[in-house]
């Protein structure tokens, strides 16, 4: 089945340690996002990638980065993770910009310790 | 104001009940509109995906679109235990600074109980 796959579901990390998410997919889909999901609330979009064109959210700290090496995966950094950057991440991916379908990955849900 | 409102609820029904969630929003250039389920920690899925103004049914599933009034609902028919989840509204426009992506609703909390 064609999907979105996050690895790992879990991950803890050490205040200031850095730590990389990763996300693949099999859709073959041009467009993959990035989203921060804090409890109770609706996902925040952190960036996305048009294939190779990276567009960053105005209001995303530069603590994240990403890096989305060939068309099915694609990798978020967390440079020095902070108590406040615990939350679910989440991927998304999309066939292009103009629909706006998109389908998620299933998090990985990030501890700070 | 946010652009899209949508009331976070708890909503709790019965098994069986028929469920309205809805979404209100402010930009008219909104021209897909999409409804997602979570489940708790887990990753929203695509439930329903409509263009423009109309209705379209999947199976217990109605989603409703009113672009003159920027409303949109989703029904659910037949509620089960299974529905329980946290539904989230989410549109995209096709060009604007909102081109391309998804602005989520809040989302509202549902519990169907047996």
């Amino acid at each position: 089945d064609a999907m979105v796959i996050q690895n790992p579901r879990y991950q803890v990390t050490q205040f200031g340690k850095p730590v990389t998410l990763s996300c693949s997919q099999t859709l073959n889909h041009n467009v993959m996002y990035w989203y921060q999901q804090k409890s109770s609330q609706a996902p925040k979009l952190l960036f996305h990638y048009y294939d190779k064109d990276f567009n960053n959210e105005a209001d995303t700290p530069d603590n994240f980065q990403s890096r989305r090496p060939n068309t099915s995966f694609c990798f978020l950094d967390i440079r020095s993770p902070g108590l406040g950057d615990a939350a679910m991440y989440l991927c998304a991916t999309s066939r292009d910009r103009v629909t706006g379908e998109q389908y998620f990955g299933p998090g990985t849900r990030l501890t700070v310790t | 104001q946010k652009e899209v409102e949508q009331d976070p609820g708890p909503l709790s029904v019965p098994e069986g009940a028929i469920v309205s969630l809805n979404c209100t929003y402010s930009n008219s250039a909104f021209q897909y509109f999409m409804w997602y389920r979570q489940y708790s920690r887990k990753g929203p899925e695509l439930l329903m995906y409509t263009y423009s103004s109309g209705n379209k049914e999947d199976g217990r599933f109605t989603a409703q679109v009113d672009k003159s009034s920027k409303y949109i609902s989703l029904f659910i028919r037949d509620s089960q235990p299974s529905d329980s989840a946290t539904y989230l509204c989410a549109m995209s426009a096709t060009g604007g600074t909102s081109y391309g992506k998804l602005t989520f609703g809040q989302g509202t909390i549902l519990t169907v109980h047996p």
